[in-house]
């Protein structure tokens, strides 16, 4: 069956603009996760879904950073004002429920520049 | 807050050798740890699970064991292969801060022919 989808692939931006990241779990995934991973460290936490309630959004960096899943599938992630130090790859991942035993299944990721 | 520590060099090792790679953690005692692979561009992919109750747990050329004393989890590939270059990450879930997975750094592993 399908993995999780991200898109674009890979976006460039001028700093000040808004970007929008798409995510498309696997279908009846719960719990959907958004990370941020810069080069050569491993992904970090942003936000996390389950269903259409965001339970935790702790890890978004400001509050430039908005997520939302209006329908419990699609998620997107939109960075307003865009900085430098917003470039990275970030990373959506889908779970079958919220639990330490549950394996995350990941998009490619949608690499962000912005100049 | 806390602390996931992998391997921080890279690792380089010979066809059919044994790649040992830790991860060690701090400030919290996880219930499960798991191991993920990734490759360059593309997002991580899931291994295996150990929970906090088993010392060892092997899945074809893997095996990963959990000491809970020590904080700390070690991943082991039998009789490498080339294929098996990628970077792998540890990562657990800290139920006393939220929803939040940690993630290790990660350790590139590299087998030569």
């Amino acid at each position: 069956g399908a993995g999780v989808s991200q898109s674009p692939r890979y976006k460039v931006a001028k700093r000040g603009q808004d970007v929008a990241l798409r995510c498309d779990p696997i279908s009846g995934h719960v719990s959907l996760f958004w990370y941020q991973q810069a080069l050569g460290q491993g992904p970090e936490f942003l936000t996390y879904f389950q269903n259409e309630a965001q339970l935790d959004k702790s890890g978004l960096p400001s509050d430039r950073f908005f997520a939302e899943r209006p329908e419990g599938s699609v998620s997107t992630l939109k960075i307003q004002r865009t900085q430098q130090e917003d470039s990275a790859v970030y990373l959506c991942a889908s779970s079958l429920g919220w639990s330490s035993n549950q394996p995350q299944h990941f998009g490619d990721g949608t690499r962000l520049s912005i100049l | 807050s806390q602390k996931i520590e992998q391997n921080s060099e890279a690792l380089n090792i010979q066809e059919g050798k044994t790649a040992t790679l830790t991860c060690n953690y701090t400030n919290y005692s996880p219930a499960y740890l798991q191991w993920y692979r990734q490759d360059p561009g593309r997002g991580p992919v899931f291994l295996l699970l150990i929970r906090e109750n088993e010392k060892e747990k092997r899945k074809e050329r893997l095996k990963v064991t959990f000491d809970t004393t020590l904080k700390q989890s070690l991943f082991h590939i039998t009789a490498s292969q080339p294929a098996d270059s990628a970077t792998y990450l540890c990562a657990f879930l800290s139920s006393d801060t939220g929803n939040q997975f940690y993630f290790g750094t990660g350790t590139s592993l590299t087998v030569i022919p």
